[in-house]
């Protein structure tokens, strides 16, 4: 099976601009996370979806938002960017049966100007 | 919330070495998951401990979690130039809902 997909993998914005980034899982992976990573937080949950449905949210701004396709792809938006958004942004999938493992993607690596 | 904390934050080693991880969570753990991150990629999973005293293996890489289920660590033995990389140890809530929190992380680097 393939792994699971992110594009683009680097993105350079502007401060104020807003951004969009996409996530394919792995196939028949109907649980999408979204995770930022920086060198002074680490690694923080963003945001889950299951079923089109966001399910979960972490403690972030009303800027990052997100939504999952029917076929389980999923988006993550940052609108009015800042420089605090510089980040390498990390999707994982998991099935829903077992113990749910989840499975990241490469990242995007993000740059706020 | 739950806080895990990784120790030691960096290591460096000889080819050959053995070493320990370790991840101290602040709450019980439902669930651990260890991960090793190479810099600036995603992460790969490694393995997922549930149940107190479990230990599992792949190839050279060892992990723990104990009784209490508040500690796990992980071992490497003869350390590899390939197994260089940041290694994350991240907690389930329990809860069924897929949103890790993950420690800071511990770099490894293994000198041949």
């Amino acid at each position: 099976k393939a792994g699971v997909t992110q594009t683009p993998r680097y993105l350079i914005k502007t401060r104020g601009q807003q951004v969009t980034l996409s996530c394919s899982p792995i196939s028949g992976h109907r649980s999408v996370s979204w995770y930022q990573q920086t060198p002074g937080q680490g690694l923080q949950f963003l945001f889950e979806y299951f079923s089109e449905t966001q399910r979960n949210k972490g403690n972030f701004p009303g800027r990052f938002s997100g939504r999952q396709f029917s076929n389980s792809r999923s988006e993550m938006n940052v609108s009015t960017l800042e420089l605090g958004d510089s980040a390498l942004y990390l999707c994982a999938s998991s099935s829903t049966q077992g113990a749910g493992t989840q499975y990241f993607g490469p990242g995007t690596r993000l740059t706020v100007l | 919330s739950q806080e895990l904390e990784q120790s030691p934050q960096s290591l460096i080693v000889q080819e050959g070495k053995n070493l320990t991880i370790n991840c101290t969570s602040s709450k019980t753990l439902y669930g651990l998951y260890w991960y090793k991150q190479k810099y600036g990629e995603g992460l790969i999973f490694l393995m997922m401990l549930q149940k107190g005293g479990e230990e599992k293996s792949h190839e050279k890489i060892t992990a723990k979690l104990d009784e209490k289920k508040q500690q796990s660590s992980l071992h490497i033995t003869a350390s590899q130039p390939s197994h260089a990389g940041i290694y994350l140890c991240g907690a389930d809530n329990g809860t069924g809902r897929r949103a890790l929190t993950f420690g800071s992380g511990t770099r490894l680097q293994v000198q041949p």
